[in-house]
């Protein structure tokens, strides 16, 4: 069974002050991690997909990074519009074709 | 822009009614789901469909069905409401190159 765990499961920065969240998790076989930014009241934002340990991807503030157990979202120099839950899932490489999604991480940036 | 419509955004129904919760694409994506999500609990899988009439049980189906009559909607229906199927509901699409999903804005249900 597909697991996938993060943590801290809040997070509560000031303006400007870096941090990481993390992603750990359990697949079979992994053919894809993903992140989404999710504010409240509305559905998931696709972010990144991550294929292979190693990977990086980034994208203004946010860079994600990739290992064979687990991801980091790494938040550089954070802004208070970055304020937001962040959702990491995976896809297995074979079967079911459908994500399997972690709980989140709920981010609180203060200006 | 990939779009995905939810019909409703609030609903207030009573215990043991039967209840249709509504997605539509405008792309011609053959994947689609139904997830819902509670606080600590994350996203969870209901059903999901990979083509017009086929349907596959998620992790949670009990107490849920869906319909797939046509390639563009994919329905939800919660046979006899129950107060424990509060919460928010999530429809996506997946596609595009990195196979990632599109969401709509959610249904939060309320069960009475």
């Amino acid at each position: 069974e597909d697991q996938v765990t993060q943590s801290p499961e809040a997070l509560r920065l000031q303006e400007g002050e870096s941090s990481s969240l993390n992603c750990s998790y359990t697949v079979s076989g992994l053919r894809g991690l993903f992140w989404y930014r999710q504010d409240p009241g509305k559905g998931p934002e696709f972010l990144f997909t991550l294929y292979s340990a190693g990977e990086e991807k980034e994208k203004e503030r946010l860079k994600a990074t990739l290992t064979k157990k687990e991801s980091f979202l790494h938040i550089t120099a954070p802004k208070p519009e970055d304020s937001a839950t962040y959702l990491c899932a995976v896809r297995r490489d074979t079967g079911r074709r459908a994500l399997t999604f972690g709980s989140g991480t709920r981010l609180q940036v203060q200006p | 822009d990939v779009k995905v419509t939810q019909s409703s955004r609030y609903l207030v129904k009573r215990t043991g009614e039967k209840v249709f919760l509504e997605c539509v694409q405008d792309m011609d994506h053959e994947n689609m789901f139904w997830y819902r999500q509670d606080p600590g609990l994350g996203l969870r899988l209901i059903y999901f469909s990979y083509d017009v009439k086929m349907k596959e049980k998620g992790d949670i189906p009990e107490g849920y069905s869906v319909s797939r009559e046509k390639k563009e909607r994919f329905s939800l229906i919660l046979e006899s409401a129950s107060t424990n199927q509060t919460s928010m509901y999530l429809c996506a699409i997946q596609g595009g190159t990195n196979e990632k999903l599109f969401f709509g804005s959610g249904t939060q249900l309320s069960v009475l």
